[in-house]
């Protein structure tokens, strides 16, 4: 079956610095990974995803993640945080016609 | 434009009192789900259609039913709601595959 652990259930950046939200999956096959983001009472928006070829993905709003096969990771990182990306991240994996596996998210707090 | 309809926003139900939550998708999707979100747990899957004509259980599925009346709508039924269902619904459709566009919810309360 697969799974997906997000290790970090908060974290807290100060506005201009660096970001990685971690992201461990599991699966039998080669997944289908993503991120997806929610901002309160909001629905989820896709960041981006990751099907095949180069291992580091662009997504949107300056997100980036880098598919690591060696680790079983899909880390999101951005190189400089703005307060409205303050909300909660998902990762996510599923493959071919599956359907998609959540994990447990992480909330994600920027101070001035 | 529209993306994913789910009607409505919010819900206020009795234990016991049923309800069917609406869904609706414009984007010719095969695919629709739906999953409800709890605070620490994600997102878990109820059911499913991969296709106008089928639908499969999903992690959750008890106390629910569903209905593909159409290729653009996916409905969740809660036959008698109980305080353990409290929580915010999401329909997602896909064109294939897992990759899926989420409503806006519904956030869902039983006293």
């Amino acid at each position: 079956a697969q799974s997906v652990t997000q290790p970090d259930i908060h974290i807290t950046v100060s506005e201009g610095a660096s970001l990685e939200l971690r992201c461990n999956y599991s699966y039998g096959a080669t997944p289908y990974l993503f991120w997806y983001v929610q901002s309160p009472g909001q629905g989820l928006q896709l960041l981006l995803k990751y099907f095949s070829g180069d291992t580091l993905v662009q997504g949107i709003k300056g997100f980036e993640a880098e598919f690591k096969r060696s680790q079983s990771s899909f880390n999101l990182r951005k190189p400089s945080v703005h307060w409205s990306d303050a909300a909660q991240y998902f990762c996510a994996v599923g493959a071919g016609y599956s359907t998609l596996t959540f994990g447990k998210g992480t909330m994600l707090l920027v101070s001035p | 434009n529209a993306g994913v309809t789910q009607t409505p926003k919010f819900q206020v139900l009795k234990t016991g009192q049923s309800m069917t939550l609406q869904c609706a998708q414009d984007m010719n999707h095969n695919s629709m789900y739906w999953y409800r979100q709890d605070p620490g747990m994600g997102l878990r899957l109820i059911y499913y259609s991969a296709s106008e004509g089928t639908t499969d259980k999903g992690e959750v599925p008890n106390g629910y039913n569903v209905s593909r009346l159409n290729k653009r709508e996916f409905s969740l039924r809660l036959e008698s709601a109980a305080p353990s269902q409290t929580s915010v619904y999401f329909c997602a459709s896909s064109e294939r595959g897992p990759e899926a566009f989420f409503g806006q919810g519904t956030r869902l309360t039983v006293v």
